[in-house]
């Protein structure tokens, strides 16, 4: 079975200052990683994703994550935070079979303060 | 491109009502996806289709939820008869296909209140 591990439910950053989202994944097959973005009142947005190939992917908005297999973890970076980066983000692994199930973290609220 | 549509935004009921939500996918996806989001959790798959058949229901409660995508477009998702822990947001997701390459476009969600 898979699972995530998100740590801190809460993170506050400066506005300016480096971003860093934890995320720690267990799976018995080479997992394939997901960082959504939710906006109040929205949907997800995918951020980035990894499947194979290089470890470190480039996403959306200037976020970036790298996976590291010895350490199971796909932590979302972004080197200057924004007012807009405000938001709900979540971590999710699949087995990437041709199923394509979904298992989420439990979310990192990221504030950015002034 | 028209995103995943899902109504209604909100819905209040009392606690053994039914309710059903209803999702319209983005045109041409051939998968689409259930998850229920509890307050302070990540989304929970409940149910996945491929075109009109369900491909994986492990996690639904049959007992009291049931979903259908009739003609493999438009789906409904319905609670009978609800409980309080039932209150989550309902997201509806669809995909071009069922494999982990393709993106999963989730819709804004229906947020169920129970009391």
């Amino acid at each position: 079975a898979q699972s995530v591990t998100q740590l801190g439910s809460h993170v506050s950053v400066s506005e300016g200052a480096l971003v860093l989202l934890r995320c720690n994944y267990s799976s018995s097959v080479p997992p394939y990683l997901f960082w959504y973005v939710q906006y109040p009142n929205q949907g997800l947005q995918l951020l980035l994703k990894y499947t194979t190939g290089a470890t470190l992917v480039k996403g959306i908005n200037g976020f970036e994550a790298e996976f590291k297999k010895s350490e199971t973890s796909f932590h979302l970076t972004k080197p200057s935070a924004h007012m807009s980066d405000a938001a709900e983000y979540f971590c999710a692994v699949s087995d990437g079979g041709t199923a394509s199930k979904l298992t989420f973290g439990t979310g990192t609220r990221l504030q950015v303060t002034l | 491109e028209a995103g995943v549509a899902q109504s209604p935004r909100y819905k209040i009921i009392e606690k053994r009502q039914s309710v059903a939500f209803w999702c319209n996918p983005i045109s041409g996806h051939a998968t689409l996806y259930w998850y229920q989001q509890i307050l302070g959790q990540g989304p929970k798959l409940l149910i996945q289709f491929q075109n009109n058949g369900v491909v994986d229901d492990s996690q639904l409660p049959k007992d009291r939820f049931s979903a259908e995508r009739l003609k493999g477009v438009d789906s409904t998702l319905k609670i009978q008869p609800a409980k309080l822990e039932d209150s989550a947001v309902y997201l509806c997701a669809s995909s071009l296909r069922a494999d982990s390459y393709n993106e999963q476009f989730f819709g804004p969600g229906t947020r169920l209140t129970v009391l």
